[in-house]
């Protein structure tokens, strides 16, 4: 069966550092890109960027790059991303999704992180 | 890349069917025949519904399926039943390894 897990909600506060992951099984991790979706409270999702772990890169939506880093580590079939700084504008909820190996949409999703940034 | 627009909100009643537009530019939903479509429940994650415009995964009823004409997808909703209130969300491929949602349509069964 395939799965995302992430990682647990997170309270920080604004300025800290923040690494959240999204860890994939029931497949062949190198073989599907690994999408990060935005959702703002009450809000609808956006997409922040896909990343590759066969080639650990990633493409960036303009809105996100800058903004948050993605990464991968093969050898445990792990998603990763990292704020340096975090800000309250970016409470929300993050999910992972698995891009489909031929299409381009994504067919299993991760159960989300909510992330929150409060003083 | 802008969101593409969906209507914040659709409705009908048990049985009936309703569809939701999606509507895009040439860039996006107007060139690539990759849009999909995703339901989510309230505090759930989304689902796969719908993708290359009018594929269903393996599991979802054919009483949802999906079209496309110019720069304008939609989903229909055949056969309303309670469980298919939730927030429907289209996305189409932009080109380049971008991907852009929709602002998401809340579907109530009236």
């Amino acid at each position: 069966e395939v799965q995302l897990v992430q990682s647990g909600a997170e309270v920080k506060k604004p300025g800290e550092s923040l690494k959240i992951s999204c860890k994939g099984s029931g497949y062949t991790f190198l073989s599907h890109g690994i999408g990060w979706v935005r959702q703002m409270p009450g809000k609808g999702l956006e997409w922040m960027a896909i990343i590759y772990p066969a080639y650990s890169e990633a493409t960036y939506s303009p809105s996100f790059q800058g903004q948050v880093t993605f990464s991968v580590d093969k050898s445990i079939t792990t998603a990763y991303m990292q704020w340096s700084s975090l800000q309250a504008s970016d409470t929300a909820i993050y999910f992972c999704a698995r891009r489909s190996r031929l299409g381009l949409h994504f067919d299993s999703w991760g159960q989300g992180t909510l992330v929150t940034v409060s003083s | 890349q802008s969101a593409l627009t969906q209507p914040p909100s659709a409705s009908g009643s048990p049985g009936q069917s309703v569809t939701i537009s999606c509507t895009g530019t040439s860039s996006d939903v107007g060139t690539y025949n990759y849009v999909s479509w995703y339901q989510q429940h309230p505090g759930k994650a989304p689902k796969l519904m719908i993708y290359e415009v009018g594929e269903r995964p393996s599991g979802v009823p054919d009483r949802f399926s999906g079209s496309k004409s110019g720069n304008t997808a939609s989903l229909t909703v055949s056969g309303l039943r309670a469980e298919d209130e939730a927030d429907y969300y289209c996305s189409s491929y932009a080109g380049s390894n971008n991907w852009v949602f929709g602002g998401g349509t809340m579907l109530t069964v009236l």
